[in-house]
């Protein structure tokens, strides 16, 4: 059974970034394939980027293109979503999924960024 | 990229009648659809997937069907635990694209 869990809640100013992690355990992440999805406030979900196990690379959603970054440490198991430049507007809960076949089967508890002057 | 419309918005029901939930893509995903239930603070759980597969552990009265274009969601008696925001995703296309959701509450 795969578990996912996510870094502390994040309050951040404009412009600044922030970098979530999400540490797994029952598997190791080299067996996985790790999301990042976003919900805004009363919103819907949002995908963010991931590995893609095909390509053997990162992909990101257009919209987060030069902004973001998702990385992974294999030592610790640990994958990470760093999202710079911050505006109120990606204040959201940003969760961690592992993607099997397009299928997002688990998903971290989610971390609260909160942007806010 | 695939734009999915989820409808009706909000789904009024008493508990153990059916719900029905529509997932409609702005083109064809073929079968590659999956449905999740997400609960006021919770992360989304998956309930089904390949449009009709249930996931683990997910019960027989939730089901699923439909392919290309046009997808149901179906909760054949509504238990308590049901009432939550029900969101479809296809995966047939990069980027995946979820639904803006279903929230089905208490009549």
């Amino acid at each position: 059974q795969v578990q996912l869990v996510q870094s502390g809640a994040e309050v951040k100013k404009p412009g600044a970034s922030v970098k979530v992690s999400c540490k797994v355990s029952g598997y190791t992440l080299t067996e996985l394939s790790m999301h990042w999805v976003r919900q805004a406030p009363g919103k819907g979900l949002e995908w963010m980027g991931g590995f893609d196990p095909e390509d053997g690379e990162t992909i990101y959603a257009q919209k987060f293109q030069g902004r973001v970054t998702m990385t992974e440490d294999t030592s610790t198991d640990t994958a990470y979503m760093e999202l710079s430049s911050l505006r109120s507007e990606d204040t959201a809960v940003y969760y961690c999924a592992t993607q099997w076949q397009g299928i997002f089967d688990y998903w971290g508890q989610g971390t609260l960024v909160t942007v806010s002057s | 990229e695939i734009v999915m419309t989820q409808s009706p918005a909000t789904l009024s029901v008493s508990p153990g009648e059916r719900a029905t939930l529509s997932c409609r893509a702005s083109q064809s995903v073929s079968s590659n659809l999956a449905w999740y239930q997400q609960k006021p603070g919770q992360a989304p759980r998956l309930l089904i997937y390949g449009a009709s597969t249930r996931a683990t552990g997910i019960p027989a009265r939730f089901s699923g069907s439909g392919s290309g274009t046009e997808f149901t969601l179906t909760i054949s008696s509504l238990q308590s635990e049901d009432f939550a925001v029900y969101y479809c995703q296809q995966y047939n296309n990069w980027p995946f694209t979820f639904g803006g959701g279903t929230k089905v509450e208490i009549k």
